[in-house]
């Protein structure tokens, strides 16, 4: 199956850091793994991507397994609005336009 | 600041009846998506405009269809809306396949 894997649920303490794992065991050399997540009641918005280096940005930073067939989505210091469901995505580079979503991880943080 | 905006948020329809749900941005990206989003399930792609081209995904129902009249708006349009077509209609745009930014979507209700 092309699709991510995400565990359904995790839940985390407020200003700790979380740790959130991605399968993509058939993933192919030209795609790209990309992070969305989703708030209530938004639409998803971009957190971050990359292909085989780990990425860091102001959101989160990424670390992507040597073999390329699992990643994690690392936001330092959690806080109540991280409270959303993080979806791990396949972007194909040679179809750019075609996300390929996982079932997503809803991500519970406990004040 | 530069959106994608969706209107209305919430439409209620009638089984059967047309309905239409419209997308506009002020980013001026060259492509623009719809996704259908089912209650705690990721979004899936229904399609893409690549500027003026459409493109269809394989299992998109026929009676889904997409208009775009200019860069900046792009229309779903539901012909004979059924009850399973009851979820979020998510609109989101691109420069050239790469980020997608996303509206907060339409709600649709089938009555």
């Amino acid at each position: 199956d092309a699709k991510t894997t995400q565990p359904n649920s995790m839940e985390s303490n407020e200003e700790e850091p979380v740790h959130l794992p991605c399968n993509h065991s058939t993933i192919s050399g030209t795609d790209y793994i990309h992070w969305y997540r989703q708030l209530p009641s938004q639409g998803p918005e971009y957190v971050i991507h990359g292909l085989t280096s780990n990425v860091n940005n102001r959101m989160a930073s990424l670390a992507i397994a040597e073999d390329r067939k699992s990643s994690t989505l690392i936001l330092h210091r959690a806080t109540l609005r991280d409270a959303a469901v993080y979806y791990c995505i396949r972007g194909a580079l040679d179809s750019n336009y075609q996300l390929i979503w996982g079932a997503g991880t809803k991500l519970i943080i406990k004040p | 600041d530069a959106m994608v905006i969706q209107n209305p948020r919430y439409q209620v329809t009638q089984f059967g009846k047309p309905v239409t749900l419209s997308c506009s941005q002020t980013l001026n990206h060259n492509v623009m998506y719809w996704y259908q989003q089912k209650s705690s399930q990721a979004p899936k792609l229904l399609f893409h405009y690549y500027d003026k081209d459409f493109n269809n995904e394989a299992d998109t129902p026929d009676n889904f269809q997409s208009r775009r009249p200019n860069t900046s708006f792009c229309f779903l349009d539901i012909r004979s809306p059924g009850l399973g077509d009851a979820a979020m209609y998510l609109c989101a745009t691109s420069r050239e396949g790469r980020t997608q930014h996303f509206g907060d979507g339409t709600r649709l209700s089938i009555l």
